[in-house]
């Protein structure tokens, strides 16, 4: 079963326009973090924010913003007043802890994808 | 300047071939990652390297062999290549493996013929 899940494929807006991402997750892990990603035409992966479930901040890195819902498991990415710049595929990434609280020695760094929102903004 | 070298960009091999794919970061960080994106996939976590030691080995096939010469390099050894194995492979690198943002290269598209 998937783990990250980003229900729509593909979104369209126009510029100026704001949208927002929507993300769900599953894991057992007290600990965790969730980052979004963009995967730009010219292939380049690029680190956008990160929420840990730590944390009850809003986080926020320029027109990037996420909505995080712990309890639902959900993370929601807003970019607002968007620009054709913007257009590009989106990712959700989980990162957990570990299996069962396992010691730090034996974290390994896995990120766990979504297969990603396809986005097209629009002049 | 880039801060992940990735090398080559693109890659054609015939099946039973093998293959080297080189990364370098200069992020100064310490653990190194490979991911994989076949199509109409998900990227999948491959292989996790921490200050030159494996950390995780999620690959099935032992065809696939990281080696860490210095510790910012992570290259990926492939061999009897097959076509499944077409896809294109992501090195990565963050500060260390404790939930630290993760920097991707921009990708070797590999096909096998």
């Amino acid at each position: 079963a998937q783990k990250v899940i980003q229900v729509w494929s593909t979104a369209s807006r126009q510029e100026g326009e704001e949208l927002t991402l929507d993300c769900s997750y599953e894991t057992s892990q007290v600990l965790y973090h969730l980052f979004w990603y963009k995967h730009l035409l010219s292939g380049e992966m690029v680190f956008l924010i990160r929420q840990m479930s730590s944390s009850t901040a809003k986080e926020r890195s320029g027109r990037y913003s996420v909505v995080f819902q712990k309890s639902l498991k959900s993370i929601s990415l807003v970019i607002s007043a968007l620009q054709p710049d913007d257009s590009g595929k989106y990712f959700c990434a989980l990162w957990e802890l570990g299996i069962g609280g396992i010691p730090r020695t034996q974290v390994v760094g896995q990120l766990t994808f979504g297969s990603g929102t396809r986005l097209q903004v629009y002049a | 300047d880039p801060k992940i070298i990735q090398k080559p960009k693109y890659l054609v091999a015939v099946t039973g071939s093998e293959k080297i794919l080189i990364c370098e970061q200069y992020l100064g960080h310490n653990a190194m990652y490979w991911y994989r994106q076949s199509a109409k996939k998900p990227l999948e976590f491959m292989f996790s390297y921490s200050y030159q030691k494996l950390m995780d080995n999620q690959t099935a096939s032992s065809r696939f062999q990281p080696q860490s010469s210095k510790k910012n390099h992570l290259d990926l050894q492939i061999t009897a290549l097959k076509p499944d194995d077409s896809a294109t492979y992501f090195c990565a690198s963050s500060q260390d493996n404790w939930g630290y943002e993760q920097y991707f290269g921009p990708g070797t598209r590999l096909t096998v013929l």
